[in-house]
């Protein structure tokens, strides 16, 4: 596609429940990440795939977080039993394998756990 | 732990005045970048930096990256409205991970 996508662009759970989070990146994009921003916030490194290489897990907060990526395209990222500090917007890129280039984000999903 | 930290957190400025944005740290990046990120979407990159003492002009936007690669500042001249955002740097030490920093909210009143 012309654009990183994810979706929902919204999402409003209740606490305990799990969610998944899907992002398409870039057509071509092998490298592919999850930030997450919570409010007023910069933003906060969670996973990071690139090609058929082991995922780089470091910045999941906890083990109810984790994401996957399919065929080295679409990623989801599923959290387990959700809590209110969960609450946040969650961001995909993508990105060449020379990052210099930028990465390219897409819109967000916003989640919000009462 | 690498960190940016960015100042001033807010900024509310009239149409027509100057500002500069400042992104400091206590480690060396090989790379570092500058994003804005308006409500409701994602940053989108302004520019990248990679050698020390780089000046980098996009319009009204002038970037430098420090001498030492410890920081780097975002200056806009003749503000307008349609700079309103949240300004990210963001900085590598060579792998393929950035870190961001805290963010300067700018806010531009006509």
């Amino acid at each position: 596609g012309a654009g990183v996508s994810q979706s929902p662009s919204n999402k409003v759970t209740e606490k305990g429940k799990d969610v998944e989070l899907r992002c398409d990146p870039i057509s071509g994009h092998t490298a592919l990440y999850w930030y997450r921003q919570s409010l007023g916030q910069g933003l906060e490194f969670l996973i990071y795939f690139q090609g058929n290489s082991a995922p780089d897990k470091s910045g999941l907060p906890s083990d109810r977080f984790s994401a996957e990526r399919t065929g080295g395209s679409v990623s989801t990222l599923t959290i387990q039993r959700t809590q209110q500090e969960d609450s946040a917007v969650y961001l995909c890129a993508s990105t060449t394998l020379d990052s210099r280039d930028g990465y390219t984000f897409g819109s967000g999903t916003r989640l919000t756990v009462v | 732990t690498q960190l940016l930290e960015q100042s001033p957190q807010f900024l509310s400025i009239q149409e027509g005045e100057n500002l500069t944005v400042y992104c400091n740290s206590s480690s060396v990046f090989s790379s570092l970048q500058w994003y804005r990120q308006e409500p409701g979407e994602g940053p989108v990159l302004l520019v990248t930096v990679v050698t020390g003492g780089e000046v980098k002009k996009l319009k009204r936007l002038t970037f430098q990256f420090g001498d030492a690669r410890k920081d780097s500042s975002l200056h806009i001249t003749a503000a307008q409205p349609g700079d309103t955002g949240l300004y990210l740097c963001a900085g590598t030490s060579g792998t393929y991970k950035y870190i961001f920093g805290t963010g300067t909210r700018l806010k531009v009143l006509a």
